[in-house]
């Protein structure tokens, strides 16, 4: 079985631009995570999706959405980028998140923002 | 954000010898527990979780114990091989997400 996928693997953007990051997550997973992990922070959480329908979501400003699709693919979308931007977006999938499940990640996306 | 990711601790091991990685925890409530690993430029791997009804729990030359009492899990690898070098994340398990602690780099010496 294939893992979590990640598109595009490395980008450079610059400060003011948007970005939109993919993720298509292990045949048969039904829940989708987004984390940023960055050296000072770690690895904070972002959003959490199930059936197209976002469940939770972390601290983190408005620039930061995303959806997910009836495939269960999913999407990150930052806007107006700022430096501190700069990380490493981690996705992670699972059957349901609801409770007890097991996240698999994928190898993420590593942004730049100059 | 609400993981701490400051200063990483290192921990350094002979090869051969047993590593033990230590991670304290958050909440009591929580229920369900995970290991992972992530070496350089790769997403974080499961290692081995385990749920509060359990105080141990063993895999391939891993073992998870869990201390409710004190809000504490640790890891120990047996046998430390050269490619168990990585950084190594506890996370317990919320409503529809995860909360990682810090992080501890495991660097194996030859």
């Amino acid at each position: 079985k294939a893992g979590v996928t990640q598109t595009p693997r490395y980008l450079i953007k610059t400060r003011g631009q948007q970005v939109t990051l993919s993720c298509s997550p292990i045949s048969g997973h039904r829940s989708v995570s987004w984390y940023q992990q960055t050296p000072g922070q770690g690895l904070q959480f972002l959003f959490e999706y199930f059936s197209e329908t976002q469940r939770n979501k972390g601290n983190f400003p408005g620039r930061f959405s995303g959806r997910q699709f009836s495939n269960s693919r999913s999407e990150m979308n930052v806007s107006t980028l700022e430096l501190g931007d700069s990380a490493l977006y981690l996705c992670a999938s699972s059957l349901d998140r609801g409770h007890q499940e097991t996240q698999y990640f994928g190898p993420g996306t590593r942004l730049l923002v100059l | 954000g609400e993981s701490v990711g400051l200063h990483l601790p290192t921990l350094s091991v002979q090869e051969g010898d047993n590593s033990i990685i230590n991670c304290a925890y958050s909440n009591s409530a929580s229920d369900y527990f995970i290991w992972y690993k992530q070496e350089s430029g790769k997403g974080p791997q499961f290692i081995i979780d385990i749920r509060s009804n359990m105080d141990k729990r063993q895999g391939q030359r891993v073992t998870v114990l869990l201390n409710k009492t004190v809000k504490h899990l640790s890891l120990q690898i047996a046998a430390t091989q050269p490619g168990d070098s990585a950084v190594y994340f506890c996370a317990e398990g919320g409503t529809y997400k995860y909360i990682f602690g810090t992080g501890t780099r495991l660097k194996v010496l030859a």
